[in-house]
C-alpha cells in the first residue's frame, strides 16, 4: 500500500514568511509524529499525535510552531515568521498502533529559508 | 530521561569488510529497539528491529541482537557493498522513539 508521502519535496521562503507543511499517513495509522533534521545532524522530536487524544507538542521549539491533525488522516505543520535557522528538512512518520512501536516515514520536505 | 549513544561517524570501509557500529540506550524497562537508515536525499527506513531481550533484528544482511545487560543493539555486517553507504540511526522506545545522532558509512570499492 501507499507510504506516508510529504508536500512540498522542497520549499524555498523568504524570511518572515509563514510556511505550512503537509503530512498524509498510512491509512489506518493512529498516531503520527513530526522531527525536524538539520544538515548533518540527527532527529529533534517536535510533535506526537495518538488518535483523539491531546498531541504532545513538548518537542515544538517555539511558539512560532504549530501543528494540526484532522482525525486520523491529514497533518499539517505551520511555522510562522520563519527565521534562517528554521532551514532543514521536516520528516513526517507514522505508526500503527495496533502493530509494533516502528514508525514508518515520509521523504520529508526540505524548507530553505533566504 | 531515555538517551540513545551511537558511535560518531564517518565510518570508512573498504567493500567486503565487516562493520559494526556500537549503540547502546538507557530505558525504563525493556524498550523495542530499532535501526534506521537513511540514503542520500531520502527519508528514513526501518532496517530491523528487536522486541525483546535475546532477540536478534536481521535484515539485508545486517543483524543486531537486543542486549539487556548491556544495553546495547549493536550492528553489524559481515561484507559491506558500495551501496550500503548511508547514515544509520538506532532508536529505542514505545510509543514515542528516542533516536541517537546517526553514523554515516562510506564503502569504497
Amino acid at each position: 500500500g501507499a507510504g506516508v508521502s510529504q508536500s512540498p519535496s522542497n520549499k524555498v521562503t523568504e524570511k518572515g514568511k509563514d510556511v505550512e507543511l503537509r503530512c498524509d499517513p498510512i491509512s489506518g495509522h493512529t498516531a503520527l509524529y513530526w522531527y525536524r533534521q538539520r544538515l548533518g545532524q540527527g532527529l529533534e522530536f517536535l510533535i506526537y499525535f495518538q488518535g483523539n487524544s491531546a498531541p504532545d507538542k513538548s518537542g515544538l521549539p517555539s511558539d512560532r510552531f504549530s501543528a494540526e491533525r484532522t482525525g486520523e488522516s491529514v497533518s499539517t505543520l505551520t511555522i510562522q515568521r520563519t527565521q534562517q535557522e528554521d532551514s532543514a528538512v521536516y520528516l513526517c512518520a507514522s505508526r500503527s498502533t495496533s502493530g509494533g512501536a516502528e514508525q514508518f516515514f515520509g521523504p520529508g520536505t526540505r524548507l530553505t529559508v533566504l | 530521561g531515555d538517551s540513545v549513544t551511537q558511535m560518531e561517524g564517518p565510518v570508512t570501509l573498504s567493500e567486503e569488510a565487516f562493520l559494526t557500529i556500537n549503540c547502546t540506550y538507557t530505558a525504563t524497562g525493556y524498550p523495542s529497539l530499532f535501526w534506521y537508515v537513511q540514503y542520500p536525499g531520502e527519508g528514513l527506513q526501518l532496517l530491523l528491529k528487536a522486541t525483546k531481550a535475546d532477540d536478534k533484528g536481521s535484515n539485508k544482511g545486517f543483524e543486531a541482537t537486543y542486549r539487556k545487560e548491556t544495553t546495547s543493539f549493536h550492528l553489524e555486517k559481515g561484507s559491506v557493498q558500495v551501496s550500503d553507504s548511508a547514515v544509520y540511526f538506532c532508536a529505542s522506545g514505545y510509543s514515542t522513539l528516542t533516536f541517537g545522532k546517526g553514523t554515516m558509512l562510506l564503502v569504497s570499492p
